[in-house]
């Protein structure tokens, strides 16, 4: 069965860090991972969707990359500003043309003006 | 302007009493699901459906129940066989094996 981590459950920095978000998932049959945003009480917002045979994507301040045979995912986030602060989820669709994401449970980040 | 429209943003419901969340969609997307979000915890698959008058039970399925009549519509009926439904109910929609996309979401409290 497919379970999805990320590491740290809450991150604090500072305006204008660097930082990285965690995905790990524990098996590499993916078909495609995908980036989410969450604001409080609010739905999720697509950031940036990966395929299995891509190593990256960029949007902007933010670039995710994929190692598929490791199991792992990682969101970075450039020059961060206060109006970053939101949690972010990964989801992962397995391979096999089932069309179930599989979310881990988000990483809540405050970054501090 | 496209997107994904739940309704309505807050919703509360009585012991015993059957409940409908809406969800319309103008992206011409085939796939629509329903994900329980609680406090936590991560998103839960509760339906999904890949086309019109044919639907999935996800991983929590029980005590929900929907139907797929329009591409468009893709509404979830929380029954009281739904023991505790108090929790925030997200719809989604994407094509087949691309980008999900969520609408604003569903608060359903039992009072």
């Amino acid at each position: 069965k497919q379970e999805v981590t990320q590491i740290p459950a809450a991150l604090s920095v500072p305006e204008g860090e660097n930082l990285v978000l965690n995905c790990s998932f524990t098996d590499s049959a993916i078909y495609n991972l995908q980036w989410f945003r969450q604001d409080p009480g609010k739905g999720l917002t697509s950031l940036l969707l990966i395929q299995s045979s891509q190593r990256e994507q960029t949007s902007g301040r933010l670039n995710a990359s994929l190692d598929k045979s490791s199991g792992r995912s990682t969101l970075y986030i450039a020059a961060s500003q206060p109006g970053d602060s939101a949690t972010y989820l990964c989801a992962v669709r397995p391979q096999g043309g089932s069309e179930k994401l599989v979310f881990g449970k988000g990483t809540k980040l405050t970054v501090n003006p | 302007d496209g997107g994904i429209t739940q309704s309505p943003k807050y919703l509360f419901r009585k012991e015993g009493q059957n409940v409908t969340l809406s969800c319309e969609q103008n992206l011409n997307h085939d796939a629509m699901y329903w994900y329980r979000q609680d406090p936590g915890q991560g998103l839960r698959l509760i339906y999904y459906s890949q086309i019109v008058n044919d639907f999935q039970k996800g991983d929590i399925a029980e005590g929900y129940s929907v139907s797929r009549e329009k591409k468009e519509s893709f509404p979830l009926t929380v029954t009281s066989a739904q023991k505790n439904p108090t929790a925030f109910y997200l719809c989604a929609s994407g094509r087949a094996g691309t980008e999900a996309f969520f609408g604003q979401g569903t608060r359903l409290t039992v009072v």
